[in-house]
């Protein structure tokens, strides 16, 4: 069974930091089928990245994706106070539909 | 634009069955992987079931008590839920799959209380 695993749990940073989200797969997965979600309490997941590395429409250019294999990084440029949240990957291209157990980025 | 929302949540008791539907707009459900996803109060994402290539798979928590379907006449996805119990209270969303962008709606919440 595939397992993602996010790190860190709870990323806690100031607004303007740098913020570097982990999420490392238990084998190795396709690149083109790994995305990334914000959420917000009350509110549905919204698409941040798909593809590994594609902005979803609309998305700031502070986010972007990479990786390949089984590890994969969302980094947020310079937090601005709407992206705290939590963000969420999730791979859907092998073993079915898998995701991580949540990265919380709160505000230190 | 592609858009997909979920309708048919609510209260139901225990041991009760529930059917939610997703009608989509955009794109046509019967070419395209679609799948459920649910989010119980205050954790994390879990699929419950994904459909595509004429195969269809159901994560653990549900197996056994849903099934999902389409109706390409109505160019919706629908999923039958049986035997529900207190820990299947949750939001559950649709999620299509087109060119490996993923399209959410907004979710319908089932609570499975007496």
């Amino acid at each position: 069974e595939l397992v993602l695993t996010q790190s860190p749990g709870t990323l806690s940073l100031s607004p303007g930091e740098r913020a570097t989200l982990s999420c490392r797969a238990s084998q190795d997965i396709s690149s083109t089928y790994l995305a990334w979600y914000q959420q917000k309490p009350g509110q549905a997941p919204r698409l941040l990245i798909y593809d590994t590395s594609i902005r979803a429409t609309g998305i700031s250019d502070r986010f972007s994706g990479s990786g390949s294999g089984t590890d994969f990084t969302l980094t947020i440029s310079r937090l601005e106070p709407e992206d705290f949240a939590v963000y969420y990957c999730q791979q859907y291209g092998i073993s079915l539909l898998t995701f991580g157990g949540g990265t919380q980025v709160e505000i230190k | 634009e592609v858009r997909v929302v979920e309708s048919g949540g609510g209260l139901i008791q225990p041991g009760g069955s529930l059917r939610l539907s997703c009608a989509a707009s955009g794109f046509t459900v019967s070419t395209h992987c679609m799948s459920w996803v649910r989010q119980a109060p205050g954790k994390g994402l879990e699929w419950v079931s994904v459909t595509y290539g004429g195969n269809t798979y159901y994560g653990d928590s549900l197996k056994g008590r849903v099934s999902i379907s389409r109706d390409n006449s109505k160019n919706t996805l629908s999923l039958q839920m049986n035997s529900l119990r207190a820990e299947d209270t949750a939001v559950y969303y649709c999620v299509s799959y087109i060119v490996r962008h993923p399209y959410w709606g907004q979710g319908t919440l089932v609570t499975v209380s007496s």
